[in-house]
């Protein structure tokens, strides 16, 4: 069945790690998104990608980093974790006008 | 500047009431419309869509929305609720573009009593 994933689903880390959260699709999209989630906020996004080789920042400044080798996958790398960084962080999928999300990444940094 | 404004944070409705969630949008060009649902630990499902057309649109699990252009709204509306809706409900919008970023507002959670 055509669907988007998230690994993990729940991390806490400790701050100053390294952490890449994975997200990878079935559905054959060209573009994907990564969002952030804080609770009572909008969600904001933080990096897309229109294709393979192809990322872009959002509109919410983030100290992450992506990657596009596959179409299937895009993970997002945090190189030095903080406090800061605690929040959801949601991956999405697009062929077209609508987006379909995956379960999410809750992160927490200690 | 462009924006999505939910202005009901929190809305309680008793299962077998009707329910109309508000939508109010700002957007340069011509927009397109969406609402999602977010059950607890869950990624957002997307319920309905508006791009052209009849104003009124129908969703899954028996949602609808009315799309005024006049009112720059696009509420969502469902006759009876039921205890599985209980969730938070999201409205979008999104450019004539395909692949553009979405929108979203703050959000709205829906409570159900019984």
């Amino acid at each position: 069945e055509a669907d988007i994933y998230q690994t993990p689903r729940y991390l806490v880390i400790g701050t100053g790690k390294k952490i890449t959260l994975e997200c990878s699709q079935t559905m054959g999209h060209d573009k994907m998104y990564w969002y952030q989630q804080d609770p009572g906020m909008e969600l904001h996004l933080i990096h897309y990608s229109y294709g393979v080789n192809s990322t872009e920042k959002g509109d919410l400044s983030s100290e992450s980093t992506v990657s596009r080798i596959r179409t299937e996958h895009f993970p997002l790398t945090l190189e030095s974790a903080r406090p800061s960084h605690t929040s959801q962080y949601l991956c999405a999928s697009s062929d077209s006008y609508e987006q379909y999300f995956g379960p999410g990444t809750r992160l927490t940094v200690t | 500047a462009q924006s999505v404004t939910q202005p009901d944070i929190h809305i309680t409705v008793s299962e077998g009431a009707s329910l109309e969630l508000r939508c109010n949008y700002s957007y340069g060009a011509t927009p397109y419309l969406f609402w999602y649902v977010q059950s607890p630990g869950q990624g957002l499902q997307l319920l309905l869509k508006y791009f052209s057309g009849d104003t009124l649109v129908q969703g899954i699990k028996g949602f609808e929305a009315e799309f005024k252009r006049s009112q720059s709204s696009f509420n969502l509306r469902k006759p009876s609720v039921h205890w599985s809706d209980a969730a938070e409900y999201f409205c979008a919008v999104g450019a004539a573009q395909a692949g553009t970023a979405l929108i979203f507002g703050k959000g709205t959670t829906l409570s159900v009593s019984s």
